[in-house]
């Protein structure tokens, strides 16, 4: 039968307006969570993380909140800007486990 | 730091060659993780090495994989023969401590093509 590719969920936005990615983990395990940004072309990069004992943290421009009860994680994205663009993943880990990463999401923004 | 280095950037080969991929990892870094990206299946861990040692290779999707890790600067993942199903972009990544922080730090990544 016919493959079907992976379909990546996609968040389009305009310049300037924040943006919100959700993540669904599975393991209700795990302690430590990464968000990671992979622009075309290059490799995933660290954009901020969060530890279990924690249900918000926030970096430059970006807060990282998780929901332990739902298992939920979302990035939010301030001031969204073009540069932005890109997939982000999720990733989730615990104990001695190595990070597990989600499916990604496809954040376009349109100036 | 240069980063995590991998090469080639790109390698299109022809069904049942020997591919060979490369990586030097963060000078420091204990671990080194090797990962595969499709569209189909996503990002996928391979396999890790810590200390130059395999600790987890249960992703390695079959024999025709292998990957070694003779000394702390340089990782080799070799597919022999290569088949038009191993086309993906294949990523090498490093961290300090996998068990703690976890922070992986990624190449840029090697697009294989096999025809």
């Amino acid at each position: 039968g016919e493959s079907v590719g992976l379909h990546l969920p996609t968040l389009s936005v305009q310049e300037g307006d924040n943006s919100i990615i959700n993540c669904a983990y599975s393991n209700s395990a795990s302690d430590y969570f990464i968000w990671y940004k992979q622009e075309s072309g290059k490799g995933p990069q660290f954009i901020i993380d969060i530890r279990s004992n924690m249900d918000k943290r926030q970096g430059q421009r970006v807060t990282v909140l998780l929901n332990k009860t739902v298992k939920h994680l979302s990035l939010q994205i301030a001031a969204t800007q073009p540069g932005d663009s890109a997939v982000y993943f999720c990733a989730e880990k615990g104990g001695y486990s190595t990070l597990t990463f989600g499916k990604g999401t496809m954040l376009l923004v349109s100036p | 730091d240069a980063g995590v280095i991998q090469s080639p950037r790109h390698e299109v080969t022809e069904m049942g060659q020997e591919v060979t991929l490369r990586c030097k990892p963060i000078s420091g870094h204990d671990y080194l993780f090797w990962y595969r990206q499709t569209m189909m299946r996503g990002l996928e861990l391979l396999i890790y090495f810590n200390n130059n040692v395999p600790i987890d290779d249960s992703g390695m999707p079959e024999d025709r994989f292998s990957a070694k890790m003779p000394n702390a600067s340089f990782s080799t993942l070799k597919i022999q023969p290569s088949e038009p199903r191993d086309s993906a972009v294949y990523f090498c990544a490093s961290s300090l401590d996998a068990q703690g922080a976890g922070e992986q730090f990624f190449g840029p990544g090697t697009r294989l093509t096999v025809l």
